[in-house]
């Protein structure tokens, strides 16, 4: 199936932990994203990768840092964990240079920190 | 700097109706606008694309419009059922990245 995966579903754990979150798109799309739906459900944009360049990146604490190891990949690392970084976090991805820009997500990642 | 707002901010409807969602837009030099569904601990849906050279898209009982002109675009939902209760987001898309509307919460009463 074609589609944007990101894993984990799911994500407990305490303060002060690391955790990564990974995602990976089959589309062939050139661009990757990471949104956070805050608590309100705003969607706010983190980052956004271009061939694997970052060229978007948001006012986002230093903690949180993406990896992207080829274009398909958009990892999104955050160390010591913050009760604050409590969040469903989105990946997307999508091609640009056009004007299509069709965005397609993942399902989104429940981060629960306790 | 764009902002999009999404009015209303929820809806309640009875089965059937036809019902409208708006999106207004601050800056109309974009290159397209998306709506999105999301439903209640899932991802997003894409529903509907409309390129700036386009007024309108329609798939199913969904057609949404846009007039760059006045920064406004609509969902319309004909004979709505349940299964469309959802948040619906409206995205405009412009030469940098893409700006989120806070969403319409749209519950559709059996």
């Amino acid at each position: 199936d074609t589609a944007v995966s990101q894993t984990p579903k799911y994500l407990v754990t305490q303060m002060g932990n690391d955790k990564s979150i990974k995602c990976e798109q089959n589309l062939g799309h050139d661009t990757m994203y990471w949104y956070k739906q805050d608590s309100k459900k705003f969607l706010k944009i983190m980052f956004s990768y271009n061939n694997k360049e970052l060229i978007i990146n948001e006012t986002v604490p230093n903690r949180f840092s993406p990896k992207s190891p080829d274009k398909a990949h958009l990892n999104l690392h955050i160390n010591s964990l913050e009760l604050g970084d409590s969040a469903v976090y989105f990946c997307a991805s999508s091609f640009t240079g056009t004007t299509s820009q069709k965005l397609l997500f993942g399902s989104g990642t429940q981060l629960s920190v306790l | 700097k764009q902002e999009v707002t999404q009015i209303p901010a929820a809806l309640s409807v009875p089965e059937g109706e036809n019902l409208v969602l708006n999106c207004s837009f601050t800056d109309s030099a974009i290159y397209n606008l998306q709506w999105f569904r999301q439903d209640p601990g899932k991802g997003l849906t894409s529903l509907l694309l409309i390129q700036s050279s386009q007024r309108e898209q329609t798939s199913g009982r969904l057609n949404a419009s846009l007039d760059k002109s006045s920064g406004r675009s609509t969902l319309y939902i004909a004979a709505s059922q349940p299964g469309d209760s959802a948040t619906y987001l409206c995205v405009v898309g412009g030469s940098e990245k893409l700006v989120f509307g806070k969403g319409t919460k749209l519950t559709v009463n059996p």
